[in-house]
């Protein structure tokens, strides 16, 4: 059966702190994974990683995958009030159409 | 931008009625998802369609039908609503493997 892990499944932190969420995954055929936030209702799109040891980067957000060990890592730097939310990992498997997700990691930024 | 509409955002009903959720898409996507969301399960994935009047079950299907009639709306059809399927219940459209799917806005449903 295929899993998605993520941890912690919830921190607080203060301002300007950094933030290292992690998605393990155990699944078959692995094509992708992909990285949510979702703030209020709808999660939108942040990443999608396919190769192993390739950052990506959107302003103070970054993530990294390791397809050897089997996850991923989304880091937050400088946090800002505006980064509490759930973030979700979701894993695509090739030849496959849809989603598995992991239980999301709530974060919560302090002033 | 991509929208994925859901018809309503809050919804309380009664145990045993039948329970429609719409969704529809404007961006001519062959695939749609409907996932449920609960506190410390993430969304779980109760059906999806590749094509108009296609579905295959996804990892709940139970207590649950859908419906495509046309390529940009999905329903998500409660049978007889049970109080255990009070949750968020979240849209998604995309194309087959191409990253990310888009998302609509929710509906929570309470079912007394």
């Amino acid at each position: 059966e295929d899993k998605v892990v993520q941890s912690p499944l919830s921190l607080v932190v203060h301002e300007g702190d950094t933030v290292t969420l992690n998605c393990s995954y155990e699944v078959t055929n692995f094509r992708s994974l992909l990285w949510y936030k979702q703030e209020k209702k709808a999660p939108t799109f942040l990443f999608m990683l396919t190769s192993s040891g390739i950052e990506k980067k959107s302003g103070r957000l970054s993530s990294i995958l390791d397809k050897k060990e089997l996850f991923s890592i989304l880091n937050i730097t400088a946090t800002q009030t505006g980064d509490s939310a759930v973030y979700l990992c979701a894993v695509e498997k090739d030849g496959d159409y849809k989603l598995s997700f992991g239980a999301g990691t709530t974060v919560t930024v302090r002033a | 931008d991509v929208k994925v509409t859901q018809s309503s955002r809050y919804l309380v009903k009664r145990t045993g009625e039948k329970v429609f959720l719409e969704c529809v898409q404007d961006m001519d996507h062959e695939n749609m998802f409907w996932y449920r969301q609960d506190p410390g399960l993430g969304l779980r994935l109760i059906y999806f369609s590749y094509d108009v009047k296609m579905k295959e079950k996804g990892d709940i299907p139970e207590g649950y039908s859908v419906s495509r009639e046309k390529k940009e709306r999905f329903s998500l059809i409660l049978e007889s609503a049970s109080t255990n399927q009070t949750s968020m219940y979240l849209c998604a459209s995309g194309e087959y493997q191409t990253d990310e799917a888009f998302f609509g806005q929710g509906t929570r449903l309470t079912v007394v």
